[in-house]
């Protein structure tokens, strides 16, 4: 079955920078795109971005742009989200999720709560 | 504050049945598909409605996705105390080129 299983939690420091990785499992890896969608607490869904694992484009939201960095390796089967010049505003749970089509997330990771604090 | 406007906030008795509006415009909605998630407490969002009124295996048949023009619905129907959850909907946005929310409806079950 379609697993993505996601890193652990971190604690950083402002002005840090922040690498979450999404290991997949039980699909053909490349020939999906993985999308980034962030939840600060008690606050709604917002995508940060994608990558299309079977070419590389990635795509990020103007939001985060020169912030952060999707990438991928296709041998490990795992997708990364890098985020840097962490903020306290940054503070938020943290998804990776498999994306079928336009805006259809249909598998999703566990979360990464990632916390910004000095 | 997002493209999509839903409520905040609905509920209903076990039993009743309850409709989740998801407003947009005709750059988002009125030209797309539009997917429904469900979170509950405390875990990941999961997929609940694709393609607007397609329901993916596992999702009951109490849950139903509708769209007409420049909205969407979302109607559960004999509710049970396992539907209370936050319900988003999503649409791709072709000048964002990528998915974006509404603002979530909390979902309480009296």
């Amino acid at each position: 079955q379609v697993q993505l299983v996601q890193s652990g939690a971190e604690v950083k420091k402002p002005g840090a920078s922040v690498k979450v990785s999404c290991k997949a499992s039980g699909y053909t890896f490349t020939n999906y795109v993985m999308s980034w969608v962030r939840q600060a607490p008690g606050q709604g869904l917002e995508c940060m971005g994608w990558i299309n694992i079977g070419n590389g484009y990635t795509k990020y939201s103007q939001r985060f742009q020169g912030r952060v960095t999707i990438t991928w390796d296709t041998s490990a089967s795992t997708a990364y989200m890098e985020l840097s010049g962490l903020r306290s505003e940054d503070t938020a749970l943290y998804y990776c999720a498999r994306e079928v089509s336009f805006s259809e997330l249909d598998h999703w990771g566990q979360g990464t709560l990632v916390t910004v604090s000095s | 504050q997002s493209v999509l406007t839903q409520p905040p906030s609905a509920s209903g008795t076990p039993g009743q049945g309850v409709t989740i509006s998801c407003s947009g415009s005709s750059s988002n909605i009125g030209s797309t598909y539009v997917y429904w998630y469900q979170q509950l407490p405390g875990t990941a969002p999961k997929l609940l409605f694709y393609r607007s009124n397609q329901r993916p295996s596992g999702v009951p048949d109490r849950f139903s996705g509708s769209k007409s023009g420049t909205s969407a619905s979302l109607a559960i129907s004999g509710l049970r105390s396992e539907d209370e959850a936050d319900y988003y909907c999503a649409v791709w946005d072709d000048s964002l080129g990528g998915p974006v929310f509404g603002g979530g409806t909390k979902l309480t079950v009296l």
